[in-house]
């Protein structure tokens, strides 16, 4: 079964500031999507960006883009000129490309903070 | 477009009852649908993966009797959580598969379930 790790609990940035989320994962697949979703205090689950192993290129998306390291399996999501909106949690989450449908295996998450 | 309703958004129920949850696609039929539940600040854990016609599939541990999935049309599917008790109290989230959106699933709000 793939494994998604978050290894930071909790994270703290200014506003305006960069901050950069971790994630790791274990799979021996070589085709999978990866995501990383927001959840902000209502609990709605949020898509902030999504990444497809086979692309080279890092998805980015207006303030939020990633580092996808296939070979070692990682993808950390960075957060440019912070938002006190920003402030959520934030998971990392794997999808097999095929088989297992579209089921999400989310790591722990990150809780990141916002301050003025 | 791609919109998915969970009802109610909050319950409250006693102990030995049982509840429905329902989770809707409004603008897009949901060939599958998953069910994840969330403790407080913890990750989402699949439940399981439903298709429409057919059994649900569930992840190992949660119990079938217990958490009885119906997936009867294209746009509905729901949860029952028969003879609740505190325990299962928790945070219980929907998801939906859209066969033109290729790469995401769709969540719904969520439901707060209290078991007193």
């Amino acid at each position: 079964a793939q494994t998604v790790t978050q290894s930071q609990p909790e994270m703290s940035v200014q506003e305006a500031e960069t901050v950069t989320l971790s994630c790791t994962y274990d799979t021996s697949e070589s085709d999978y999507y990866l995501f990383w979703y927001k959840q902000p205090p209502s609990r709605q689950m949020i898509l902030v960006i999504r990444q497809e192993a086979y692309k080279q290129q890092n998805a980015t998306e207006n303030r939020f883009s990633v580092n996808f390291q296939k070979a070692a399996k990682s993808f950390s999501l960075k957060i440019s000129d912070s938002q006190l909106g920003d402030a959520a949690m934030y998971f990392c989450a794997y999808r097999s490309a095929s088989g297992s449908g579209y089921a999400l295996n989310f790591g722990k998450g990150t809780s990141l903070l916002v301050t003025p | 477009g791609a919109v998915v309703s969970q009802h109610p958004s909050w319950v409250i129920c006693k102990s030995g009852t049982s509840v429905k949850i329902e989770c809707r696609s409004l603008d897009f039929q949901a060939t599958t649908m998953f069910w994840y539940r969330q403790f407080p600040k913890q990750s989402l854990m699949l439940m399981a993966t439903s298709n429409e016609g057919s059994k649900a599939t569930y992840e190992q541990g949660v119990e079938k009797d217990k958490f009885l999935i119906n997936h009867a049309s294209l746009t509905l599917s729901t949860l029952t959580v028969t003879s609740a008790h505190p325990e299962d109290s928790s945070f219980y989230i929907c998801s939906a598969r859209w066969a033109r959106a290729n790469t995401e699933a769709f969540f719904g709000q969520g439901t707060r379930l209290t078991v007193v």
